[in-house]
């Protein structure tokens, strides 16, 4: 079983430049959950996928959007980057079943100059 | 008021102490309870989950108490390798399993 991956596991970026970061989930799983974590502080929620769909969405700008393919892949999509922008960004994998934890991929760690 | 908090630490301890973290909780209709790991620049790893009944893994205690909305994990023996990050972390199955992580707390064992 692969896991969770992640890609790329480094970039760095210009601010105002657009970026794709891309997640494959844990077999078995369907739910795919972005998160952006600046140093030294928890995972904040960007927004979760199921069935192709944006179904929940934390506190981020629409510069922030994604898609999930039917294989339950996804994309993490940020435009007109701010230096602000600059985090781990993971993606987590997690099931629809009751108290299924989320398993996450290594990490983008994103730097914008 | 965040969904979950946690001292930040650091805990800094010596090998074969025990040490203790509490994280507490906002939302009363939260359902699932993890502790996760993590090392410097890596990914969050699941430690363990958290029961009602409260669990045990190893040298890990895990406690949930309910009534006053908060989580608590207990490390025996503390071992050198047991330094990084520990992220509490709330799931809420009636908001399709949607996660609040704690800022996390940080573990120094030191020889």
């Amino acid at each position: 079983d692969a896991g969770v991956t992640q890609s790329p596991t480094h970039l760095i970026k210009t601010r105002g430049q657009q970026v794709t970061l891309r997640c494959s989930p844990k077999s078995g799983h369907d739910t795919v959950s972005w998160y952006q974590q600046a140093l030294g502080q928890g995972p904040q929620f960007i927004f979760q996928y199921y069935e192709e769909e944006e179904r929940q969405r934390g506190n981020f700008p629409d510069r922030f959007s994604g898609h999930q393919f039917p294989n339950y892949s996804s994309e993490l999509n940020v435009n007109a980057l701010l230096l602000g922008d600059s985090a781990l960004y993971l993606c987590a994998s997690s099931g629809t079943a009751l108290y299924l934890e989320a398993f996450f991929g290594q990490g983008t760690r994103l730097t914008v100059v | 008021r965040k969904e979950v908090e946690q001292d930040p630490g650091p805990f800094n301890v010596p090998e074969g102490a025990t040490v203790a973290f509490n994280c507490t909780y906002s939302n009363s209709a939260s359902q699932s309870f993890f502790w996760y790991r993590q090392d410097c620049r890596k990914e969050p790893k699941l430690l363990m989950s958290v029961y009602s009944s409260g669990n045990e893994d190893g040298r890990f205690t895990a406690q949930l108490n309910r009534a006053s909305q908060y989580i608590s994990l207990l490390i025996r023996d503390s071992k050198l390798s047991d330094s990084a990050t520990y992220l509490c972390v709330v799931g809420t199955t009636y908001n399709f399993n949607k996660f609040y992580f704690g800022s996390g707390t940080k573990l120094n064992v030191k020889p």
